[in-house]
């Protein structure tokens, strides 16, 4: 059984802080890792992805992959209340069809 | 471009009535899902089509029931309706099978089944 695992939060963070979201999984042959949002009463939408163990880095967003301790993060700098929403990691295979989505983490930054 | 689109965006059955949920997305994606949120829950995948032609149980298939009509489009049906479906039903596609490609997402269905 493929696991995601992703606190459900809230996270709370003050505008202007740096947000570090986390998420584990436990399959070892994943490869391929994306970061969705949801708005509430919102589908979700992407905002990153990563293949490769490191950072990387898209505007205001930086995911952060390590393989070896199986885990991936979404800090996002400089965090506004425009920000508050739920965080959806999803983590792939490679030879997969299906992505698996940990229950996200709720966020909400605070003027 | 509209991307995935699903109709309809509200729908209120009473228990044991049946409907179709329609989807279609004009990007040209080989393969299409089915996914349902549930507080707390997350997205629990139904069904999926990798590409035309096939069709795949997910998670939580049993109650529905799914088509793919065509490489754009791709139904879920409940037959027989029960309030355990009353959900946010959300269709998404991909580029390809097994490749990197992220989850295109439509803006849901939210079904209420009395």
């Amino acid at each position: 059984q493929k696991e995601v695992e992703q606190n459900s939060g809230p996270l709370s963070v003050p505008e202007g802080a740096i947000a570090s979201l986390n998420c584990t999984y436990s399959d070892r042959g994943s490869q391929s890792f994306f970061w969705y949002r949801q708005y509430s009463g919102k589908s979700p939408e992407l905002i990153m992805f990563i293949y490769s163990n490191g950072d990387k880095e898209d505007g205001r967003f930086t995911a952060q992959l390590n393989k070896a301790s199986q885990y991936v993060s979404l800090l996002i700098r400089d965090s506004q209340p425009s920000d508050s929403a739920t965080y959806l990691c999803a983590v792939k295979s490679g030879g997969s069809y299906i992505p698996t989505f940990g229950r996200g983490t709720s966020l909400i930054v605070h003027p | 471009n509209a991307g995935v689109t699903q109709t309809p965006k509200f729908q209120v059955l009473k228990t044991g009535q049946s409907m179709t949920l329609q989807c279609a997305q004009d990007m040209n994606h080989n393969s299409m899902y089915w996914y349902r949120q549930d507080p707390g829950m997350g997205l629990r995948l139904i069904y999926y089509s990798a590409s035309e032609g096939t069709t795949d149980k997910g998670e939580v298939p049993n109650g529905y029931n799914v088509s793919r009509l065509n490489k754009r489009e791709f139904s879920l049906r409940l037959e027989s309706a029960a309030p355990s479906q009353t959900s946010v039903y959300f269709c998404a596609s991909r580029q390809t099978g097994t490749g990197n490609s992220p989850l295109h997402f439509g803006n849901g269905t939210r079904l209420t089944v009395t």
